[in-house]
């Protein structure tokens, strides 16, 4: 079974500080997906990014990057210029693709907060 | 282009009592997942639905805990004689098809006490 760990239960930076987010995963699957997921108070479950496993190349979404390392099965996430609203949990997770559930496995959460 | 909505969003319920909660999926989407999110943790797979139909049960508690996706309205999981233990958010979430990523609705609180 796929195992994800998020080493950090908490992170603490000032605004506009970059802040990176670790995250590593257990799997044997060659062919997969893997996902940030913002958890602001609001409860709300938010896709900050998303990589695919046959991809080299790190996914960005403007602010937000990755840095997949697939051969030490690694992906982190970098918030640059950390502003007030990314103050949430962040969750990483595992999707492995196959015809039946696309099933999540999620990480325990890392608390992140920006101070201003 | 309503979200995922999930209601009620908070839900107080005696120790043995039911609880149902309900997941209105995206417009267009027939998938539906539930997963639950004990305090403090990552959310955990419990059910997958396609209408009419359940797909993948791995996760459910193998007793008190149902899940539907009927034709018409939204989905139902159903807990049956509630314990303490169950409190958590549910979260349900939607897709069109098998997609790699998903939608989310905003969860339901359920507190049993």
């Amino acid at each position: 079974a796929q195992t994800v760990t998020q080493s950090q239960p908490e992170m603490s930076v000032q605004e506009a500080e970059t802040v990176t987010l670790s995250c590593t995963y257990d799997t044997s699957e060659n062919n997969y997906y893997l996902f940030w997921y913002k958890q602001p108070p609001s409860r709300q479950m938010i896709l900050v990014i998303r990589q695919e496993a046959y991809k080299q190349q790190n996914a960005t979404e403007n602010r937000f990057s990755v840095n997949f390392q697939k051969a030490a099965k690694s992906f982190s996430l970098k918030i640059s210029d950390s502003q007030l609203g990314d103050t949430a949990m962040y969750f990483c997770a595992f999707m492995k693709p196959d015809q039946g559930a696309q099933k999540l496995v999620f990480g325990q959460g890392t608390r992140l907060t920006i101070n201003p | 282009n309503a979200g995922v909505m999930q209601n009620p969003r908070h839900l107080v319920r005696r120790r043995g009592q039911e609880a149902r909660l309900r997941c209105s999926p995206m417009k267009g989407h027939s998938h539906v997942y539930w997963y639950r999110q004990l305090p403090e943790e990552g959310l955990k797979f419990m059910v997958y639905l396609q209408k009419e139909n359940i797909i993948d049960e791995s996760g459910m508690p193998k007793e008190r805990f149902s899940a539907e996706f009927p034709k018409e309205g939204p989905s139902i999981l159903r807990i049956q004689q509630v314990v303490r233990g169950d409190s958590a958010a549910y979260f349900c979430a939607s897709s069109p098809a098998q997609t790699y990523g998903y939608t989310f609705g905003s969860g339901t609180r359920l507190t049993v006490v």
